[in-house]
């Protein structure tokens, strides 16, 4: 069953812009994780939020979580053409026995 | 590090044939976990393994899908007998605590 759902759905955007994407899931959770997927290839962890932490920074990404919304967003700064790529949310649900379930995904383009 | 290998990358086969596909984790990650990603269903867990013991297959979707983990560096997920609409990109993915590391992908297509 799908637990985190992003949006918007896709996100065209100039080089230059932020870029900002929101989850949303339904369960109690220990961790919030983010994943960048490039067209063909698999997906590559971006970083991750503890259920008991509200914002963590990570270069050019900046993640917030408020666990009262069930709701997590990433935002992307200063956008290049190379972030063009598919973001998934993903949440260890402590119902689930830890496993990652991921959300549809956005599709990110960044326009040069 | 070579991180999470996946084989075949491609496979085209015929409905009915059996369909095995090969994960090598990453040394010392202790979990294994067999995804299928598709357009309209997105990212599915079908069956993950923590110390080359299945923990959870509810994601399989049917008997004819069946996985195995040998020993720590070795997974396979075998699909017999095959049909279109197992067409997906079925991908491996490791872990040690946090974050997962994936492979590439074995891109199955049936027809």
């Amino acid at each position: 069953s799908q637990q985190g759902e992003e949006d918007p759905q896709a996100l065209s955007i100039q080089e230059g812009e932020n870029a900002t994407m929101n989850c949303s899931y339904k369960t109690s959770i220990n961790n919030l994780q983010w994943y960048r997927q490039n067209s063909g290839r698999g997906l590559v962890h971006l970083i991750l939020i503890r259920s008991n932490e509200r914002e963590k920074h990570s270069g050019r990404l900046r993640v917030t979580l408020d666990t009262s919304k069930k709701s997590s967003s990433l935002l992307i700064t200063a956008s290049r053409a190379a972030d063009t790529a598919s973001y998934f949310c993903a949440t260890d649900d402590r119902g689930q026995g830890g496993k990652l379930i991921f959300g549809q995904g956005t599709e990110l383009s960044v326009k040069p | 590090d070579a991180g999470v290998i996946q084989s075949p990358r491609h496979e085209v086969t015929e409905m009915g044939q059996e369909v095995t596909l090969r994960c090598k984790p990453i040394s010392g990650h202790n979990s294994l976990f067999w995804y299928r990603q598709t357009m309209m269903r997105g990212l599915e867990l079908l069956i993950y393994f923590n110390n080359n013991v299945p923990i959870d297959d509810s994601g399989m979707p049917e008997d004819r899908f069946s996985a195995k983990m040998p020993n720590a560096s070795f997974s396979t997920l075998k699909i017999q007998p095959s049909e279109p609409r197992d067409s997906a990109v079925y991908f491996c993915a490791s872990s040690a605590n946090y974050g997962y590391t994936f492979g590439s992908g074995t891109r199955l297509t049936v027809v």
